[in-house]
């Protein structure tokens, strides 16, 4: 089982729909989680960063984080062609003192 | 503030040959931390420095990489002799509080072993 799951994609939603990306983890440990947009060439960049249970908002972005479940979200509102990149599920685990990266999930917003 | 600085941004070199990949972070801050990414793969974790001492080398591959971070400031990866599988992109990252921060990366070195 991986430390931290995502579904590669690509997954394509039309110019403002919800794009909606999943991630699942495997250590109940797990402290804090983060969403980071990777674009094409480039190095990756946080975006958003959760750690209670709920959700988080921020503009169009929201993180969603069910401990129990082991399972964090992102949904993106009114996604734009410029959403389109990957996005990186991340998380903390501070028994490891180090964050493990999902696959990441290949988001692509068609005008 | 300026970011996390990589270079060199693209190496190709030779199998049996030495490359040396430098990270400086951002200023003040104590963690740092390399990883590497495989083509189709996750991004992995490498090692992680807290000021100038190694605090988890677990994701070194092999004997053959060997990372510095003399003063606690920047840091240097060395690769010596390179395989091809060794190639990917190397970044660097670094943060004051992981917990509350995340990291900020680097632009990364995309390595290309021949």
């Amino acid at each position: 089982q991986k430390e931290v799951e995502q579904n590669s994609g690509p997954l394509s939603v039309p110019e403002g729909a919800i794009a909606s990306l999943n991630c699942t983890y495997s250590d109940r440990g797990s402290q804090s989680f983060f969403w980071y947009r990777q674009y094409s060439g480039k190095s990756p960049e946080l975006i958003m960063s959760i750690y209670s249970n709920g959700d988080k908002e921020d503009g169009r972005f929201t993180a969603q984080l069910n401990k129990a479940s082991q399972y964090v979200s992102l949904l993106i509102r009114d996604s734009q062609p410029s959403d389109s990149a990957t996005y990186l599920c991340a998380v903390f685990s501070g028994g490891y003192q180090k964050v493990t990266f999902g696959i990441g999930t290949k988001l692509q917003v068609i005008p | 503030e300026a970011g996390v600085t990589q270079f060199p941004s693209h190496s190709v070199i030779e199998k049996g040959q030495t490359v040396t990949l430098r990270c400086d972070p951002i200023s003040g801050h104590d963690n740092l931390y390399w990883y590497r990414r495989v083509m189709g793969k996750e991004i992995k974790f490498l090692l992680h420095f807290v000021k100038e001492s190694k605090q988890d080398e677990s994701g070194m591959p092999n004997n053959r990489f060997l990372a510095e971070r003399t003063g606690g400031t920047y840091s240097t990866l060395k690769v010596q002799p390179a395989e091809l599988e060794d190639s990917g992109v190397y970044f660097c990252a670094s943060s004051q509080s992981i917990v509350n921060y995340g990291y900020t990366f680097g632009s990364g070195t995309r390595l290309t072993v021949v």
